[in-house]
């Protein structure tokens, strides 16, 4: 059980969008800022949001994020089909100390 | 360019001891902590703990606390990850991580396999 909480998969045909919740609590989300990281099939995880809505160079503008009190969001729009991975959020607990992952969202293009 | 290279794939024996690496480059070993991050198969991501190689401090997730043993030898800017007993749980892939709020550069990942 996963201390932030995700929806376990997502879909949407290509060019559609697309959005990814995750639900914290007040001594993470509701604390401090949020990371979404991007997983393809057999890789590293990669940087893709930061401070809650903040892409890094590189990036598409497709990807959005936002927050609101102890969630946030991941926008994909214009979905492509190399956005077909796996997509976690994560950020710091100030309760356990140390940082906590969502459980992740396996996104499938149709 | 930060890098984290990470050492190779291992296939133990439950109960044997295994320390697996983690050599940092482009950037100054002494300033950021490295975090490692479990990947159980088919699974998500888990924080297991972070060490600060300024002072060799620890934190480990109340998971993990008892069963790692994580370290640092600043002479080769490398970071390990120890068992003293391995169990056919363990099997997963681990990554070295400097996991900030800014940024984050990942290890590629070291996948070890116990059988039991």
């Amino acid at each position: 059980q996963s201390v932030l909480s995700q929806p376990p998969s997502a879909s949407g045909t290509p060019g559609q969008r697309v959005t990814i919740s995750c639900s914290g609590s007040i001594s993470n989300i509701g604390s401090g800022s949020v990371n979404w990281y991007q997983q393809l099939p057999g890789t590293a995880p990669k940087l893709l949001m930061y401070g809650n809505d903040q892409r890094p160079s590189g990036v598409p503008a497709r990807f959005s994020g936002s927050r609101s009190g102890t969630s946030v969001s991941l926008a994909i729009s214009g979905l492509q089909s190399e956005d077909e991975a796996d997509y976690y959020c994560a950020t710091w607990d100030t309760s356990l100390n140390g940082w906590v992952f969502g459980g992740g969202t396996k996104v499938t293009v149709l | 360019e930060v890098q984290l290279v990470q050492s190779g794939v291992e296939v133990k024996k439950s109960g044997e001891s295994l320390t697996i690496s983690c050599e940092a480059s482009g950037y100054p070993f002494f300033n950021f902590c490295i975090n490692w991050v479990r990947q159980m198969p088919g699974k998500g991501l888990e924080w297991m703990g972070t060490i600060c190689p300024s002072d060799s401090s620890t934190t480990y997730s109340p998971s993990f606390r008892g069963h790692v043993t994580m370290s640092t030898d600043s002479s080769v800017k490398t970071a390990y990850l120890q068992w003293s007993s391995l169990k056919a749980s363990d099997t997963a892939i681990y990554y070295c991580v400097r996991l900030e709020f800014t940024s984050t550069f990942w290890g590629q990942g070291t996948r070890v396999t116990v059988s039991s």
